[in-house]
C-alpha cells in the first residue's frame, strides 16, 4: 500500500529535550516535507526537500532541523523543543514539488506536546 | 504572495442539506488549486483538485470550480452525509513550487 509513516503519532517530552520524529514514504518520491498545524492558522510549512540533494527552510523553520540521506525518509529534529513547538505535525511526499497539479500524500500526523 | 481565505467555521447541516464551503485566492499566476479533507483523527486527503481556469475537479459528490474572475475555488456537494463530517481545506501551491499554502480550514459538522 502506498503510504507515508510517522513515528510517533504522539508524544509528550519536556523543554530542551532532543527529539526526532521519522517520516517514510514507499512512493519512491523525490520530493518531501514537514508541515505544522496550529488552531486558527491552518498548515504552515516547516522544511521541505526537493530531492536528496536539496533541502531548504519553509515559512516556520526556526527550532527545527531536517535530515535527507535517502529519497525515503525525511526526519524532522527538535535539538531543544520549547512549548511553543506544541503542535500537530504532517509529513507530506510528491512525486515533484513543483509540477502543477501535482499532488502532496499526507502522513497520519504527530501530536506534540512539549511541557 | 500567494495566498488563500476561505470560510470561517463550523459549518453545521442536517443531512441531504446543500453545501457550500467559500475560497478565494490571491495569486501571480494560475496556480493549481485543491481542496484536502482531514477525517478525525487522521492526515490529510487529497478530495479535489483544479490545474487551470474553468476546470471543474470532481470526487465523492463533491465538485470546485477554478475561477480567475472572481480569484475563486469554492466547494460544493448537492446532498451532505454524516460522513462528510471533517475538516475542509483549501490551498495552492506557492510561487517558487515549493509549498502548498492552506487555508486555516473549514470544520463541516453533518447531523442525521
Amino acid at each position: 500500500e502506498a503510504q507515508v509513516t510517522q513515528n510517533p503519532r504522539y508524544l509528550i517530552t519536556v523543554t530542551g529535550k532532543k527529539l526526532t520524529v521519522t517520516c517514510s514514504q514507499n512512493m519512491n518520491h523525490e520530493y518531501m516535507s514537514w508541515y505544522r498545524q496550529d488552531p486558527g492558522l491552518g498548515l504552515r510549512q516547516i522544511y521541505y526537500s526537493m530531492n536528496v540533494e536539496v533541502t531548504d527552510k519553509g515559512d516556520v523553520p526556526e527550532g527545527y532541523k531536517v535530515s535527507r540521506k535517502e529519497k525515503r525518509n525525511f526526519p524532522l529534529i527538535l535539538e531543544s523543543p520549547s512549548p511553543n513547538q506544541t503542535s500537530l505535525y504532517f509529513c507530506a511526499s510528491s512525486s515533484s514539488g513543483t509540477v502543477p497539479g501535482n499532488e502532496q500524500f499526507f502522513g497520519p500526523g504527530t501530536r506534540l506536546t512539549v511541557l | 504572495g500567494n495566498s488563500v481565505t476561505q470560510m470561517e467555521g463550523p459549518v453545521t447541516l442536517s443531512e441531504e442539506a446543500f453545501l457550500t464551503i467559500n475560497c478565494t485566492y490571491t495569486a501571480t499566476g494560475y496556480p493549481s488549486l485543491f481542496w484536502y479533507v482531514q477525517y478525525p483523527g487522521e492526515g490529510l486527503q487529497l478530495l479535489l483538485k483544479a490545474t487551470k481556469a474553468d476546470d471543474k475537479g470532481s470526487n465523492k459528490g463533491f465538485e470546485a470550480t477554478y475561477r480567475k474572475e472572481t480569484t475563486s475555488f469554492h466547494l460544493e456537494k448537492g446532498s451532505v452525509q454524516v460522513s462528510d463530517s471533517a475538516v475542509y481545506f483549501c490551498a495552492l501551491v506557492n510561487q517558487a513550487g515549493t509549498a502548498l499554502i492552506f487555508g486555516k480550514g473549514t470544520t463541516l459538522s453533518v447531523s442525521s
